[in-house]
């Protein structure tokens, strides 16, 4: 049992350039969510997904994209990288139960854009 | 969803129990309490979450206020692996993480 793996690990991408972040969880959760942590902050909400096919904006949306085309995976796309997009993104999983939820996290994605 | 209000920074010394205080003032009538930690380097884990009671598990306690207005996740003797930042987050479904606590265990 995997968890939630995300790849790659670390990444450097140069302004203007655009990537997926990967984000693949093997637990068959219904909702998946990005985060991203700036230096001493704590993480910020960018999209989620409540099921495949279904995904809305969080709290820092701009930049981003996503899709849910499986249960298993939600990427995250970069469109035009801007060095305001340093950061280390994390993607959660989670299940709900009796209107609660737990949520498993991977180890994230470190990227600067230069 | 709910704002929290936590202490930046605690210290512990190693062994001793720790007691971890969030004020949320705002949590709606269905919203959990959850408490997740990071750990250096790592992403965030689950530690605990309770309603209205208290509850207790293997890593830790939590005491949540009559009124839900606060609540505080104890661990009962804290050791090096506990340093981290604590999160205290009501939510339903999403997770929406302030700044959280520093926690700091002296040897």
């Amino acid at each position: 049992n995997a968890g939630v793996t995300q790849t790659p690990k670390f990444q450097v991408l140069k302004t203007g350039q655009s990537m997926t972040l990967q984000c693949a969880q093997d637990m068959n959760h219904e909702y998946m969510s990005w985060y991203r942590q700036d230096p001493g902050m704590g993480l910020r909400l960018i999209h989620y997904s409540v099921g495949a096919g279904i995904t809305d904006q969080g709290e820092v949306p701009n930049g981003y994209n996503v899709s849910r085309s499986t249960t298993e995976d939600f990427p995250l796309r970069l469109l035009s990288a801007a060095p305001s997009q340093t950061s280390v993104y994390f993607c959660a999983s989670s299940y709900q139960d009796r209107g609660t939820t737990e949520a498993f996290f991977g180890q994230g994605t470190r990227l600067t854009v230069v | 969803d709910a704002k929290t209000t936590q202490p930046n920074s605690m210290e512990s010394n190693e062994e001793e129990p720790v007691h971890l205080p969030c004020n949320h003032s705002t949590i709606s009538g269905t919203d959990y309490i959850h408490w997740y930690r990071q750990l250096p380097s790592q992403g965030p884990e689950y530690v605990i979450h309770g309603l209205t009671s208290n509850v207790n598990n293997r890593m830790a306690s939590l005491a949540i206020a009559e009124d839900r207005k606060s609540s505080t996740l104890i661990l009962h003797r804290a050791t090096l692996r506990d340093a981290a930042v604590y999160y205290c987050i009501p939510t339903g479904n999403q997770f929406y993480f302030g700044t959280g606590t520093s926690l700091t265990v002296i040897p």
